[in-house]
């Protein structure tokens, strides 16, 4: 079945940019009517959808994150990326990625923690 | 946006309790919502989507109702393994997703 991975760098300095990929495996990400989305969510806190892309390429994203946010697919590869510029302490998180139809979140990578710091 | 306001926070149950969390949405999302299950250290879990219809190997324990604003997931008989935190989602223009509900051992 269709499983993804995240990976990354865990430490990223403030105001660089955080950089992860999300790898799938067990099948192609251009097959079926899916899109592909990151979520995060920092210790103790709850989920924030991130955003979203399309295999065509269409992106969303979230409004309280869209100036910072790109995020791109690489189907070559069966990866799609997040990059999120101007990091700060605030963006300390667990990073997911997951493949979506509508509300149906199924699967979701396993998480990678992602630390803000100098 | 769209506004997801879950209830209660957390609550305290036993082994058999019948659980009931709510979802309601600043406006009206048709049935585009989906309830989670999250573990500690784990990623969140498809429970419940299109506000009633349940995922491939989910117990049949959990259940969803509701559609516009209003939303439930009902545990019929809470188990050991159902301690967890919950979490509505709704995809009605962009996904959103409820604060969550812990639901902790009494």
């Amino acid at each position: 079945q269709v499983q993804l991975q995240e990976s990354g760098p865990g430490l990223v300095k403030p105001s660089q940019t955080l950089s992860l990929t999300c790898t799938v495996s067990g099948g192609s990400i251009s097959s079926g009517s899916y899109y592909w989305s990151w979520i995060r969510q920092p210790a103790g806190k709850g989920l924030e959808w991130i955003g979203r892309i399309y295999t065509s390429g269409s992106t969303n994203y979230n409004p309280s994150l869209k100036s910072r946010v790109t995020i791109s697919v690489d189907t070559s590869k069966n990866q799609f990326s997040l990059k999120l510029s101007s990091v700060t302490a605030a963006d300390t998180a667990v990073y997911y990625c997951a493949r979506c139809r509508l509300q149906q979140f199924d699967p979701w990578g396993q998480g990678t923690l992602v630390t803000v710091s100098s | 946006a769209i506004q997801m306001t879950q209830s209660p926070s957390s609550l305290s149950a036993s082994v058999g309790d019948r659980v009931t969390i709510t979802c309601r949405a600043s406006q009206g999302i048709r049935n585009d919502l989906g309830w989670y299950q999250q573990k500690p250290g784990k990623a969140p879990k498809l429970l419940i989507y299109a506000a009633s219809s349940l995922q491939s190997g989910v117990p049949s324990r959990f259940s969803g109702s509701g559609s516009g604003t209003d939303f439930t997931l009902t545990i019929s008989s809470l188990q050991p393994e159902d301690f967890a935190t919950y979490y509505c989602l709704q995809d009605y223009n962009y996904p959103g997703f409820g604060g969550g509900t812990k639901v902790e051992i009494k």
